[in-house]
C-alpha cells in the first residue's frame, strides 16, 4: 500500500522558534497533500490543502502566515510552524493522494507531535 | 457544508464478540465516498474500510463490514469476532466526489476486553 512519512515523529521547541515537520510519500507522486491537526482526543481538523506547485489552500480560521505550507515536488510537503507559542502544541498530521487512486482516497503519515514550551 | 456524526464516544466489547459502530452525515450531494478509519494509540491513521455512495452493495474486508443506508444517510462500522488489537478510535469519513476535502467524524473509542 501507499505509504507516507512523517519526520520528525516528535519536537520540543523554544517559544518564538520555527518548526518545520516534512510530509514524504513514499513510493507514490503525491498529487495532493493535506496537512491536519489533532487535538487530544479530539478529531482531525483539516488545516489546508497543497497541490504540487501551486499555493496551498487554507481552511477557514487557519492563519496563513503562521502554518507555512510549500509542496515544491510530488513527493514532498512541508508545514512551517512560525514563531510557535504553547498554544500550537499539538500533533500534526499529513496526508497524501494521488489522482490515480481508486476512491480517491488518502493516505496518512504517523503524525508529529510538537510541545512548544 | 457537510457533517459526518459519530454519537457514540466510546464502545466496549467483549473478546470474540461483535460490535456496530454508528455513523450519520449530511449532504446534499448524490456521488460521494465513505471510509472508516482506525487510529490506534501510535495514532497512525489506518484505513479500514471504504465504500462509494452509487454502490449498493456493502463493502467487507474480511472482519469488518459496513451497513450503508444511502437514503437515511448512515454508514455503520461492524467488526466481528473482535480482536485485542481492534482496540483503537474509530473515525468515519466523508469526501464529495467531486472535492478533495475529507469531513471527519468526532470518532469514537473502542475498548476490547479479554
Amino acid at each position: 500500500g501507499a505509504v507516507v512519512s512523517q519526520h520528525p515523529s516528535r519536537v520540543i521547541c523554544k517559544s518564538g522558534t520555527s518548526v518545520k515537520i516534512e510530509c514524504r510519500s513514499l513510493d507514490f507522486q503525491a498529487t495532493t497533500m493535506f496537512w491536519y491537526r489533532q487535538f487530544p482526543k479530539k478529531s482531525l481538523m483539516l488545516m489546508a490543502t497543497s497541490n504540487e506547485g501551486s499555493k496551498a489552500t487554507y481552511e477557514q480560521g487557519v492563519e496563513k502566515d503562521k502554518f507555512l505550507i510549500n509542496h515544491a515536488s510530488l513527493t514532498l510537503s512541508t508545514l512551517t510552524v512560525t514563531s510557535a507559542h504553547p498554544e500550537d502544541s499539538s500533533f500534526y498530521i499529513c496526508s497524501a493522494r494521488t489522482s490515480g487512486m481508486s476512491f480517491k482516497t488518502q493516505y496518512f503519515g504517523p503524525g508529529t507531535r510538537l510541545l512548544v514550551l | 457544508a457537510q457533517t459526518v456524526t459519530q454519537s457514540q464516544p466510546e464502545m466496549s466489547v467483549q473478546e470474540a464478540e461483535t460490535v456496530t459502530l454508528s455513523c450519520t452525515y449530511d449532504t446534499s450531494e448524490s456521488d460521494y465516498y465513505l471510509f472508516w478509519y482506525k487510529q490506534p494509540p501510535s495514532r497512525q491513521m489506518i484505513l479500514v474500510i471504504r465504500q462509494e455512495a452509487y454502490k449498493q452493495q456493502n463493502a467487507t474486508e474480511n472482519r469488518f463490514s459496513v451497513n450503508f443506508q444511502k437514503a437515511a444517510k448512515s454508514f455503520s462500522l461492524k467488526i466481528s469476532d473482535s480482536q485485542l488489537g481492534d482496540a483503537a478510535m474509530y473515525f468515519c469519513a466523508y469526501r464529495s466526489a467531486n472535492f478533495n476535502k475529507f469531513y471527519f467524524g468526532s470518532g469514537t473509542k473502542l475498548n476490547v476486553k479479554p
